[in-house]
């Protein structure tokens, strides 16, 4: 079974620009959720998305958006980007909501020129 | 304010030995813990979990411990392989243990040394 794929994997943008990253999770995961990892603060929690519902929002600007389709890919959006978004995003998928074991995608490196 | 802490940033461990890596947490609604492992440019992969009801989980070389009255957790690693060598992070969760909401810690980097 192939695991959660995240595209691209490394991106380059420029301060202002907005950016889409993609996640496809593992196949019959139904949860979604997306994390900020950087040196600093490590992961933080961005959002998750359930049934193409956002369930959970984390502590984050309204400029981080997702959204998750009817096969549950996800897509998260980063406007008007700052240099502080430079970050791996993490993508992260499960069975259903509850106590189930998380599994993460290999990330998506922005960097913010 | 960090309500999931790793004071260690780095623990250096010879092959063999027990590593301890520890957590501490402030959020008494936290129910549920649980510690990733992560190697460079790879996604965290989930190790071991435990619930508040319990205070020790075992898995093979991995044993986790919970003091809940000192907001504490620790995981042990014995014997501790050069393959460990890795970033563990700690988490965790509240009300019923929904994964998707994990708060995790900054993170402990264990080097084992053959």
């Amino acid at each position: 079974k192939a695991g959660v794929t995240q595209t691209p994997r490394y991106l380059i943008k420029t301060r202002g620009q907005q950016v889409t990253l993609s996640c496809s999770p593992i196949s019959g995961h139904r949860s979604v959720s997306w994390y900020q990892q950087t040196p600093g603060q490590g992961l933080q929690f961005l959002f998750e998305y359930f049934s193409e519902t956002q369930r959970n929002k984390g502590n984050f600007p309204g400029r981080f958006s997702g959204r998750q389709f009817s096969n549950s890919r996800s897509e998260m959006n980063v406007s008007t980007l700052e240099l502080g978004d430079s970050a791996l995003y993490l993508c992260a998928s499960s069975l259903d909501r509850g106590n189930e074991k998380l599994f993460f995608g290999s990330g998506t490196q922005l960097s913010v020129l | 304010d960090q309500q999931v802490k790793q004071n260690s940033p780095s623990l250096s461990v010879q092959e063999g030995r027990i590593s301890i890596l520890n957590c501490d947490y402030t959020n008494s609604m936290f129910d549920y813990f649980l510690w990733y492992k992560k190697y460079p440019a790879e996604g965290p992969t989930f190790l071991i979990s435990i619930s508040s009801i319990k205070d020790k989980n075992e898995d093979g070389r991995f044993t986790v411990f919970l003091n809940k009255s000192a907001k504490h957790l620790s995981l042990h690693i014995v014997p501790s392989q050069p393959g460990d060598s890795a970033v563990y992070f700690c988490a965790a969760s509240e009300n019923g243990g929904s994964q998707g909401n994990l708060i995790f810690g900054k993170g402990t980097k264990l080097s084992v040394k053959p």
